[in-house]
C-alpha cells in the first residue's frame, strides 16, 4: 500500500526555468509534509516542509504547495540550477503520533540542463 | 538542525556474517530512526529507536535480524544479522532534534554489499 506516491520517475528542465515536482498521498491523517533532496552516495538533505494548516510555504527558490482536498503537494524550484540535479523525495508524517515516522514517495530524478 | 555521522560509510560482507552500523548525532535528539534504501527503491523505515526502551519495528522487520541499541540521546547502532545478498542496501539513520513529528535529519548512509 503506497501511501505517498511520486508518479513521475524523472523530470528534465532547462537552467533558469521552473521545476515542478509532484506528490500525492492517500492517508488523510498525514498532517506534516517534507521534501528532501538526495545526491548519490549521500543521505537525504531536508529542503522544505509544510504543515497541513497551511497551503503554501516558501524558502528562497523553493516553494511547496499543499492541496488537502486533492491530497496533493508540489515543490516548485525557481529558477532551476544545474546544482539542483538530484533525486527529490516527498515524505509525510502524522505529527500527533508518538513517533512521527516518515513515509516516503518513490522519488523523482530531476536533471537541470545548462 | 542536527549533524549526523555514520560509520562505516561502506562495507563488503560475506554471507552469514553481521554488520553493526554506528550513528552519532552532534546534539541530543528525541527520536532516532533507521531506514533502508534498496537499489532503485525509496526509503523504508526499519525501526524507531528511543533511549531507554526497546526499538519499535515496522512490519516486515524483526529484532533478531535488526537488533538496535540506543544507549543515550546522541548515539544508536543498527546490526544487520545473518547477512544475505538481499540485505545489500543503503542503511540510513535519522534524528529529530525537536519533538515527535518534527523534521528529521539524515546521516550520509552506509552502503552494504553482501557477497
Amino acid at each position: 500500500d503506497q501511501q505517498v506516491k511520486q508518479n513521475s520517475p524523472s523530470l528534465s528542465v532547462q537552467e533558469g526555468r521552473i521545476s515542478i515536482l509532484n506528490c500525492d498521498y492517500t492517508n488523510s491523517m498525514f498532517d506534516y509534509f517534507l521534501w528532501y533532496k538526495k545526491y548519490p552516495a549521500e543521505g537525504p538533505t531536508f529542503l522544505i516542509s509544510i504543515s497541513s494548516i497551511k497551503d503554501k510555504n516558501e524558502d528562497g527558490r523553493f516553494t511547496v504547495f499543499l492541496n488537502k482536498s486533492a491530497k496533493h503537494l508540489s515543490l516548485h524550484i525557481v529558477p532551476s540550477q544545474p546544482g539542483d540535479s538530484a533525486v527529490y523525495f516527498c515524505a509525510a508524517s502524522i505529527k500527533g503520533t508518538s513517533y512521527g515516522k516518515l513515509t516516503f514517495g518513490q522519488g523523482t530524478i530531476l536533471t537541470v540542463h545548462p | 538542525s542536527a549533524v549526523i555521522s555514520q560509520k562505516p560509510s561502506r562495507d563488503i560482507c560475506q554471507r552469514g556474517t553481521s554488520l553493526t552500523i554506528q550513528c552519532q548525532v552532534d546534539s541530543q535528539v528525541t527520536m532516532m530512526f533507521w531506514y533502508r534504501q534498496q537499489p532503485g527503491q525509496s526509503l523504508t523505515l526499519i525501526a524507531t529507536a528511543n533511549q531507554g526502551s526497546e526499538a519499535t519495528y515496522e512490519s516486515g522487520f524483526v529484532i533478531d535480524k535488526f537488533p538496535i541499541s540506543r544507549p543515550n540521546l546522541t548515539f544508536s547502532t543498527l546490526t544487520v544479522s545473518n547477512l544475505s545478498p538481499e540485505d545489500s542496501s543503503i542503511y540510513l539513520c535519522s534524528g529529530t532534534p525537536g519533538g515527535a513529528g518534527e523534521t528529521q535529519y539524515f546521516g550520509p548512509g552506509t552502503r552494504l554489499l553482501v557477497l
